[in-house]
This record gives C-alpha cells, sequence and structure tokens, in this order.
C-alpha cells in the first residue's frame, strides 16, 4: 500500500544534541513534501515544504530536511536542538498539486531534555 | 486577525448521537480538509472540499458527513454509523488558487469523547 513512515516514533536527546528524524514514502513519480510539528497545545504548524528545486530545504526555527528521490526520503535534521522543540513531528506527502490531499506518517514524538 | 477556528475544543457525546464539528476561515481559501488524529497513526483524511457546494471523500469517510455552502465553512458531523469516534479532530484550509505550490494550514482541533 501507498504510505508514509516515520521509523522513529519517540525520540529522547539532550539538549544541544543533532537531530535526524526519518521519513520515507512508497509513491513513485512527482511529490510535494511536509515536515509539520505540533507543539504541546498549539495547532500543527508548518515547519518546511519541498516542491521542487534545491533538494536541501531550510524551515523555521534552524530546520532543514534533504530530499533524497533516489532513496524516497526527506529526513528532518536539526544541528543542535532546545528544550523547546519538544514536540511532534510528522511528515507528510501529496501526490496531487491539485488536490492538495495529504497522506501523514504515524508521527515522532520528540522530548529534549534540559 | 487571520486563521481557522474550531469549535467547541472539547466535546463530549453518548453514544447513538450525531454531533456536529465547526470548522471557519477567514483565510479566502477554496480549499477545506477534515482530519481525524489518533495517537500513533498520524492524521488521516476524512473529506475535503475544493470548491463551494462540491467535496470528496478521502480515506476514512465512513460514518462522518459534511457539507460546504460557505466558502469560509466546513462542518464535520460525526454520526451514530461511525464505530469508534472518540479522536481529535483537525480542521485545515489552503489556498488553491494562488498557484499549485501551497500547503494546508490548521485549526487548534476539536477532541470528540463518546462517553
Amino acid at each position: 500500500a501507498q504510505s508514509v513512515s516515520q521509523h522513529n516514533h519517540h525520540v529522547i536527546l539532550s539538549e544541544a544534541a543533532s537531530l535526524e528524524l526519518g521519513c520515507n514514502y512508497s509513491y513513485g513519480g512527482t511529490v510535494n513534501l511536509f515536515w509539520y510539528v505540533q507543539y504541546p497545545g498549539q495547532h500543527l504548524q508548518l515547519l518546511l515544504k519541498y516542491f521542487s528545486g534545491d533538494p536541501l530545504v531550510k524551515g523555521i526555527k534552524g530546520f532543514e530536511a534533504e530530499f533524497i528521490k533516489s532513496k524516497f526520503s526527506f529526513n528532518l535534521r536539526k544541528p543542535s536542538v532546545q528544550w523547546s522543540d519538544t514536540a511532534e513531528y510528522f511528515c507528510a506527502v501529496t501526490r496531487s498539486s491539485n488536490t492538495g490531499k495529504l497522506i501523514f506518517g504515524q508521527g515522532t514524538t520528540l522530548q529534549v531534555k534540559p | 486577525d487571520g486563521g481557522i477556528t474550531q469549535s467547541p475544543k472539547y466535546l463530549f457525546r453518548k453514544e447513538g448521537q450525531n454531533v456536529t464539528l465547526s470548522c471557519e476561515q477567514n483565510l479566502n481559501h477554496d480549499a477545506m480538509y477534515w482530519y481525524r488524529q489518533d495517537p500513533g497513526q498520524g492524521l488521516r483524511l476524512i473529506y475535503y472540499s475544493q470548491i463551494v457546494n462540491d467535496f470528496q471523500k478521502g480515506d476514512i469517510a465512513e460514518g462522518y458527513s459534511v457539507s460546504r455552502e460557505k466558502k469560509e465553512s466546513f462542518p464535520l458531523t460525526v454520526t451514530s454509523a461511525q464505530k469508534n469516534p472518540t479522536a481529535f479532530y483537525l480542521c485545515a484550509s489552503r489556498d488553491a488558487n494562488r498557484g499549485r505550490h501551497r500547503a494546508q494550514y490548521f485549526g487548534p482541533g476539536t477532541r470528540l469523547t463518546v462517553l
């Protein structure tokens, strides 16, 4: 079945550690890719997006993600996490720019220890 | 202050009752979406609408219904036919007209609990 997989379900890091959250999708062809973040008690927010062009995209709060087409991956990275990065992170894919329908991964809960 | 509002924030329902969740946006977006979020499953698409008076089923539409009579409003009804309605429901919208490369923006959600 077509899907989006986030392999890390729960990640615990200390402040200043580097972060990489995995995201793989199983669709061929053109895709648009997103990372969303849900801070405790807050709305789901867009962190970054990839539509075309440079496969390394930069988002808000120092996050970046790299689209590797050959690996069907769109991993999220941050060189040095902060306690305020504690949140749930979702990778999402759309195959249709017209409808914008998103397929989400299961989510990764990140806990940063001060 | 532009954005998406959902009400109520918390909703309790007895088994066998229908309940309607509100979603309103003042972003002038044409497209609107309903998702449900369950722990460990991410978000799953229930219904979406790209234009007024038109909507399509998503991946888990059974037991739900929607209407889109106004551009700014996209209410979701959870019917008694929905077997497992307790969940967190998120509404989103997208500006589909200003080019194709637009992300969805989400409301604060409604947490529905069936007693």
